[in-house]
């Protein structure tokens, strides 16, 4: 999986309770991304990182914030979970134009 | 929204036989990419193929690209059990951190 590990790999959480998922490199790349898949929705971008400290909003970020504090370390937080954030998340990181992928965390808020 | 949107949803081919797989978008592309995700794991680059390209070979696949038609196809020749899979497009345009948008995928289903 290119040198990418999301924790933890799976989580089950209440309603309302905070969540952050942890993705982690080895490669040094610049860009890493965050997404969430869902049945008949394919991947969708939540946020993205084009550096240290630098982030950005994507497609699905309500209910989503991000922080990059060391080039390879990229934490996905939700800040009060929703039934609605049930999905399987997706840790990538960018060279050039292509993307590589963690293994996924899959998240289960009851 | 989806940039890409794949045909057909789900396929289900012989062992040998060649399975195509069809990909449309909406919006001027940089590039168009495929990826392979093999059941409870990660998205796996596959190949790119650039704007200005019209068609591209990695070993078994063969991707074409018509921009004019906004459209894409990727071929897999002599299929194997082992190329079951979802495979999905991506689209990368004028963003500047390289944002991918995927479309909602073909699930390949190759019997032996």
């Amino acid at each position: 999986d290119a040198g990418i590990t999301q924790s933890p790999r799976h989580k089950v959480t209440e309603t309302g309770t905070p969540v952050t998922l942890r993705c982690h490199q080895t490669e040094n790349h610049r860009y890493m991304y965050w997404y969430r898949q869902d049945p008949g929705h394919g991947l969708r971008l939540i946020h993205y990182s084009y550096g240290v400290k630098d982030t950005d909003k994507g497609e699905v970020s309500d209910g989503y914030s991000v922080s990059r504090s060391k080039t390879e370390d990229f934490l996905l937080t939700l800040e009060s979970a929703t039934s609605s954030q049930t999905s399987v998340y997706f840790c990538a990181i960018g060279a050039s134009y292509e993307q590589y992928f963690g293994p996924g965390t899959r998240l289960t808020v009851t | 929204s989806q940039q890409g949107e794949e045909d057909p949803q789900a396929l289900s081919i012989q062992e040998g036989e060649n399975a195509t797989m069809n990909c449309s978008y909406k919006t001027s592309i940089n590039n168009l990419q495929w990826y392979r995700q093999n059941s409870g794991r990660g998205l796996v680059h596959l190949i790119l193929i650039r704007s200005n390209e019209r068609e591209k070979h990695s070993g078994r696949l063969r991707v074409t690209l018509d921009t004019s038609k906004k459209s894409s196809s990727l071929l897999i020749t002599a299929s194997r059990a082992a190329d079951t899979a979802s495979y999905f497009c991506a689209t990368d345009g004028s963003g500047s951190a390289r944002q991918l948008t995927f479309g909602s995928g073909t699930q390949l289903t190759v019997l032996p």
